[in-house]
């Protein structure tokens, strides 16, 4: 049973915002939301992490559901750089044994 | 700046050789990892090593073998490479196993035919 459900794709226009939705209905209590990113010919990087409400750094944006089934990634003002595949991961803040990356969301940005 | 480095970044192997995948890092993380992609299956993981001379099976090791010799260098050998052994490898460094500290080399894309 998959741990996280995303749309496969999204797209949108230079200067959009793009929100990214994440269904996590059995996360547990100890488990944190990360959002990694892949752009074409690189390996992910991460972007964001959060456990709840809400938490913003310089490249995005994260709002997560009162009873945390439910977390969105927020991209605003995307330009072309911001195509990429958009992980959502759910794990222990410490998980030695690598990260499960599922099939994410891939974002197309158009001019 | 953390820096893990892959090497070659392209090979091409004929079926039944050997073949051997480097990465370097020096970010003195800890912990490596190696992981392949597919088309319709993402990434998926082959080999971890948390020190130094020894290392552990991830989600799919069979048909690969991993060597970590020291903290900075972790291989990755396919004694007898198969056509099903076509991908995209990549490897990872963490620091402590923290899921928001792993980072990614460039990949290799391996053609075996």
């Amino acid at each position: 049973l998959a741990k996280t459900t995303q749309p496969p794709s999204m797209e949108a226009y230079e200067g959009q915002e793009v929100n990214v939705s994440c269904s996590h209905t059995n996360i547990a209590t100890s488990e944190y939301i990360y959002w990694y990113r892949q752009v074409p010919h690189q390996g992910p990087q991460f972007i964001i992490q959060g456990y709840k409400d809400y938490v913003v750094n310089e490249v995005a944006s994260l709002f997560i559901s009162a009873d945390r089934k439910l977390s969105t990634l927020s991209l605003p003002w995307v330009s072309l750089r911001d195509a990429a595949v958009y992980y959502c991961i759910v794990t222990d803040m410490n998980y030695a044994q690598g990260l499960t990356f599922g099939l994410g969301t891939r974002v197309s940005v158009f001019p | 700046e953390a820096a893990v480095t892959q090497s070659p970044r392209s090979k091409v192997a004929v079926t039944g050789g050997k073949v051997t995948l480097s990465c370097h890092q020096t970010n003195n993380h800890d912990y490596m990892y190696w992981y392949r992609q597919d088309t319709g299956h993402g990434l998926r993981l082959i080999h971890y090593s948390y020190v130094a001379d020894s290392t552990e099976k991830g989600d799919i090791p069979d048909g690969y073998k991993a060597s970590r010799p020291s903290q900075e260098n972790f291989s990755l050998i396919l004694e007898l490479a198969s056509l099903s052994q076509t991908a995209v490898y990549f490897c990872a460094s963490s620091d402590w196993g923290s899921a928001e500290t792993l980072y990614f080399g460039s990949g290799t894309r391996l053609t075996v035919l």
